[in-house]
C-alpha cells in the first residue's frame, strides 16, 4: 500500500527566506506527483504536477523536483511571503490505470512571519 | 469558467441522522472523485466515478456510505446513521480525461460535524 510522508509537519519562517518542503513515498510505481496548497476552510489548489518521466517543474517562485527511484520530491519556495502561509500537500497517483485516486501526505503547515 | 462546487459548505448532524452531500463537477469532466479529510490529515480516497459508472468504491469506510452519479454529472454522497467518527471535510474533485495525463480539480469541501 502506498504511503506518503511529509516533513516537516509544520514550519515557521521569517519573510524572505527560501525554504524546502519534503515528500517521500514508498511505492515508486507512480504515474505523477502533484503539490497542492490548502488554505483554511478552502479546497485544494494545484500548484505543480510532475509526470513520472520528468525531474522538475517550475512555476514562478515555486520549483518541485522528483526522484522517482528514491521515492522523494521536494517543493522549493523562493523568497517566501506572508501570503504563502497555508498547508502544502503532496499527492501521488499510482501507475496502475485502475487506481486513479491520489494518495496524499498529511501536509506541511507553513507560516511565513512578516 | 466555474470550478467544482459543493453544497452545503457546512453541515451539523445529530448522531444517527442521514446526510446528503452534493458535488457539481466542472462541466464536461468525465471523472469524479470523493475524498474524506480528517482534521490535520491529508485527504483519503472514498470513491471514483467515470461518467455514471462507479468504478472504484474501495475507500468507502462502511456500508453506511453510498455515492451516486446517475446522469454522469452531479454526484451525491450519502451517509446513513451518522457517527461521530464521520466528522470530517468531504472533498469532491473532477478531471477531464480518465486514464492518462490529467489533473484533478478540487471543490471547497463540505465540513460535516456529527454531534
Amino acid at each position: 500500500k502506498q504511503e506518503v510522508t511529509q516533513i516537516p509537519a509544520a514550519l515557521s519562517v521569517p519573510e524572505g527566506e527560501n525554504l524546502v518542503l519534503n515528500c517521500s513515498f514508498t511505492d515508486s510505481a507512480i504515474y505523477n506527483l502533484q503539490w497542492f496548497r490548502q488554505d483554511p476552510g478552502k479546497g485544494l489548489t494545484s500548484l505543480l504536477l510532475i509526470q513520472s518521466s520528468q525531474r522538475e517543474q517550475t512555476s514562478g517562485r515555486l520549483n518541485a523536483s522528483l526522484d522517482k527511484s528514491s521515492g522523494r520530491s521536494t517543493l522549493y519556495i523562493a523568497a517566501s511571503q506572508p501570503g504563502d502561509s497555508a498547508t502544502y500537500l503532496c499527492a501521488v497517483r499510482h501507475m496502475d490505470t485502475g487506481r486513479r485516486a491520489l494518495t496524499f501526505g498529511s501536509g506541511t503547515r507553513l507560516q511565513v512571519q512578516p | 469558467g466555474a470550478g467544482v462546487s459543493q453544497s452545503p459548505r457546512y453541515k451539523v448532524a445529530k448522531r444517527g441522522q442521514d446526510v446528503a452531500l452534493r458535488c457539481d463537477p466542472i462541466s464536461g469532466h468525465v471523472s469524479l472523485f470523493w475524498y474524506q479529510q480528517a482534521l490535520g490529515q491529508g485527504p483519503e480516497f472514498l470513491t471514483y466515478f467515470q461518467n455514471e459508472a462507479q468504478l472504484d468504491k474501495s475507500g468507502l469506510p462502511s456500508d453506511r456510505f453510498f455515492a451516486e452519479r446517475p446522469e454522469g454529472s452531479v454526484s451525491t454522497l450519502k451517509i446513513q446513521r451518522t457517527q461521530q467518527e464521520d466528522s470530517a471535510v468531504y472533498l469532491c474533485a473532477s478531471s477531464l480525461i480518465p486514464g492518462t495525463v490529467y489533473e484533478q480539480y478540487f471543490g471547497p469541501g463540505t465540513r460535516l460535524t456529527v454531534t
